[in-house]
């Protein structure tokens, strides 16, 4: 079973710094099968990256997704006020397991 | 507008039976797997399993097999996450999701989440 690390597990900044989130996986991620999410409090989970890389659909453009093999990492450029969420990593590519990582919280300093 | 829409919160009893609901609007309910996913107060999310509408096929995360019943009803549009006997540790927030491609894919629609509290 694949095992997902997430690092820090509290990333306190502010607004307009870059946030910089990782994702360890325990084993050689298949075809880049990695996903983020961001989560806030009261709210659905909502998806920001695919694939390590790929955007999905209305993510504004200061997310971004690299990585491959076991390390990825979940970029933000420029964080704006709504951005303050707790953020899991999650590996789907090997059925039937559907792994999320412990989550990262930013928070605003 | 894809969305999908779940049933209300619930508090049980401890031993008691309980199903919740996920409906799907906007898109093709029976061409896409639903994933349930638990959220324990405080903690992270834990896949739980899915179901593919079209197929009747589900799958379960070892740590929930045997525990809960995952099932769909394509001609409603609508998946189910059943317990036949409740523990106060079901406690937490449900939430299905859409899985966005035909195979191993991301979660790309999510329900609202439902509440699920069991004490005596």
């Amino acid at each position: 079973e694949i095992v997902l690390t997430q690092s820090p597990g509290t990333l306190s900044l502010s607004p307009g710094e870059r946030a910089t989130l990782s994702c360890r996986a325990s084993q050689s991620l298949s075809s880049n099968y990695l996903a983020w999410y961001q989560h806030k409090p009261g709210q659905a989970p909502r998806l920001l990256i695919y694939g390590a890389s790929s955007r999905a659909t209305g993510v504004p453009d200061r997310f971004s997704g690299s990585g491959s093999g076991t390390d990825f990492t979940l970029t933000i450029s420029r964080l704006e006020p709504e951005d303050f969420a707790v953020y899991y990593c999650q590996h789907y590519g090997r059925s039937p397991h559907y792994t999320f990582g412990q989550g990262t919280k930013l928070e605003i300093k | 507008e894809v969305r999908l829409v779940q049933s209300g919160a619930e508090v049980k009893k401890p031993g008691e039976s309980l199903m919740i609901s996920c409906k799907a609007s906007g898109y093709y309910f029976a061409m896409n797997w639903i994933a349930w996913v638990r959220q324990k107060p405080g903690t992270g999310l834990e896949w739980m399993g899915i179901t593919y509408p079209d197929a009747s096929l589900t799958r379960y995360s070892p740590s929930f097999q045997g525990q809960i019943t995952i099932s769909a009803d394509k001609s409603i549009s609508t998946a189910y996450l059943q317990w036949s006997s409740l523990k106060a540790s079901d406690t937490a927030i449900y939430f299905c999701a859409r899985v966005r491609g035909v195979g191993d894919d991301a979660f790309d629609i999510w329900g609202q989440g439902s509440m699920v509290t069991v004490s005596s």
